[in-house]
């Protein structure tokens, strides 16, 4: 069974730094590409970055590039989001995806996302 | 740029059918899309993938009361025999090389 476990909860003040995690299990973790989403309260889903755990390929969205980093560590499985200095803003929930692969003569191809995350909720204030 | 556009919202009746759409923009009638549900205060889950030609695949565990289709650029989920539990957000979403994509959602309410 494919699962993605995140951490939990975080509460946090302006300007500390933050890495939370998210564990896959039940496939192999290295040949499909994880992402992470914010959800601002009362809003919709937005793409942060993806990784590609096998290489660390890594492609940020233009929004977020440079806000925070995204890394894993193919050797446990998991995959990260960090940010160095967080704002009020970042306050959110954040989910991990992974994006499915399909296979058509002979080659394979990145696809739509197929299980989530739980989800972390991040909450900064003073 | 790829972009996606959902209906910020859509009810029907106990029992009833509706249809959510979810557009391509110019340029990318081509594109498969999936669909995501997402009850309130619980996290996104995948229903159904769809392709430009119609076919498509679901999830685990996805009742057959979900269905999606194709047109042009529009990409629909219709839910049948609506239940209680399937009022929720429903979000559209695709990919290219290196990104992905989501629409800003629609919002079912089941009345």
């Amino acid at each position: 069974e494919v699962q993605l476990v995140q951490s939990g909860a975080e509460v946090k003040k302006p300007g500390e730094s933050l890495k939370i995690s998210c564990k896959g299990s039940g496939y192999s973790f290295t040949t499909y590409w994880i992402g992470w989403v914010r959800q601002m309260p009362g809003k919709g889903l937005e793409s942060m970055g993806i990784i590609y755990p096998g290489d660390s390929d890594t492609r940020y969205s233009p929004s977020f590039q440079g806000q925070v980093t995204i890394s894993a560590d193919k050797s446990i499985s998991t995959a990260y989001l960090q940010w160095s200095s967080l704002k009020a803003s970042d306050t959110a929930m954040y989910y991990c995806a992974r994006q499915s692969v399909y296979c058509s003569g002979g080659s394979c191809y990145s696809a739509h996302i197929d299980y989530w995350g739980q989800g972390t909720l991040v909450t900064v204030s003073s | 740029q790829l972009v996606l556009t959902q209906s910020p919202s859509a009810s029907a009746s106990l029992g009833a059918s509706v249809r959510l759409t979810c557009t391509l923009n110019s340029g990318h009638s081509s594109y498969a899309i999936a669909w995501h549900q997402q009850q309130p205060e619980k996290g996104p889950r995948y229903l159904m993938k769809l392709n430009s030609d119609g076919s498509h695949s679901k999830g685990d565990g996805i009742p057959d009361r979900f269905s999606v289709s194709s047109s042009g650029a529009e990409r629909y989920l219709t839910i049948s025999s609506l239940q209680s539990d399937d009022e929720a957000d429903y979000y559209c979403q695709t990919w290219d090389t290196g990104i992905w994509v989501f629409g800003g959602g629609t919002k079912l309410t089941v009345l």
